[in-house]
């Protein structure tokens, strides 16, 4: 019963360092998403997969890149990271398309950025 | 822009009481609404989705209402107890821009019950 896995747990960069967030999902969900959580501003959506070999911009995709590796994997990548994306990323999955389409979440990467 | 706004942002109440969650949204154009759960360092949760043409879903001791129409959802939480202390999130789907799967939350509610 994994569900959506996400890697690593906790992060602290430099300004100016790259890293890639990985998500992995198991129940064979066609759309993926990428969120950041920060206090007071709720979550926002980075980006988003809508079904495999897509990608599409939230709110907020300044400073990050996407990849939908395959059906399972989505991943963020911050290519010269900055104290403003101190933040709490979550990756969801869901069923994709019409219908209720409930979004599962990870347990969320914890980065900071000194 | 659709925006969702969830007062207040935190409340505490004692072991037992029923309370209200409020969520307000400005476009009432809507394909869905949904409720979520976060416990402390963990990921979301839903615990309850309400199609645009539904009134209200219910789950165990959880039931969620919607008018569309004033852009309001509720989440009653009957008999609280204290592994009910978790900060409670709304969010919509837009009923705009085609079958878009993306949401747009709340700020959520940060509610403690006390033993």
């Amino acid at each position: 019963n994994a569900g959506v896995t996400q890697t690593p747990k906790f992060q602290v960069l430099k300004t100016g360092q790259s890293m890639t967030l990985q998500c992995a999902q198991d129940m064979n969900h066609n759309s993926m998403y990428w969120y950041r959580q920060d206090p007071g501003m709720g979550l926002r959506l980075i980006y988003y997969s809508a079904s495999e070999g897509t990608t599409d911009k939230g709110e907020v995709p300044n400073g990050y890149n996407v990849s939908r590796l395959n059906k399972r994997e989505f991943s963020l990548r911050l290519e010269s990271a900055a104290p403003s994306q101190t933040s709490v990323y979550f990756c969801a999955s869901s069923t994709g398309g019409a219908g209720q389409n409930i979004q599962y979440f990870g347990a969320g990467t914890r980065l900071s950025v000194l | 822009k659709q925006e969702v706004t969830q007062i207040p942002a935190a409340l505490s109440v004692p072991e037992g009481e029923n309370l209200v969650l409020n969520c307000s949204f400005t476009d009432s154009a809507i394909y869905n609404l949904q409720w979520f759960r976060q416990d402390p360092g963990k990921g979301l949760t839903s615990l309850l989705l309400i199609q645009s043409s539904q009134r209200e879903q219910t789950s165990g001791r959880l039931n969620a209402s919607l008018d569309k129409s004033s852009g309001r959802s509720t989440l009653y939480i009957a008999a609280s107890q204290p592994g009910d202390s978790a900060t409670y999130l709304c969010a919509v789907r837009p009923g705009y821009g085609g079958a878009t799967n993306k949401l747009i939350f709340g700020t959520g509610t940060l509610l403690a019950v006390q033993p």
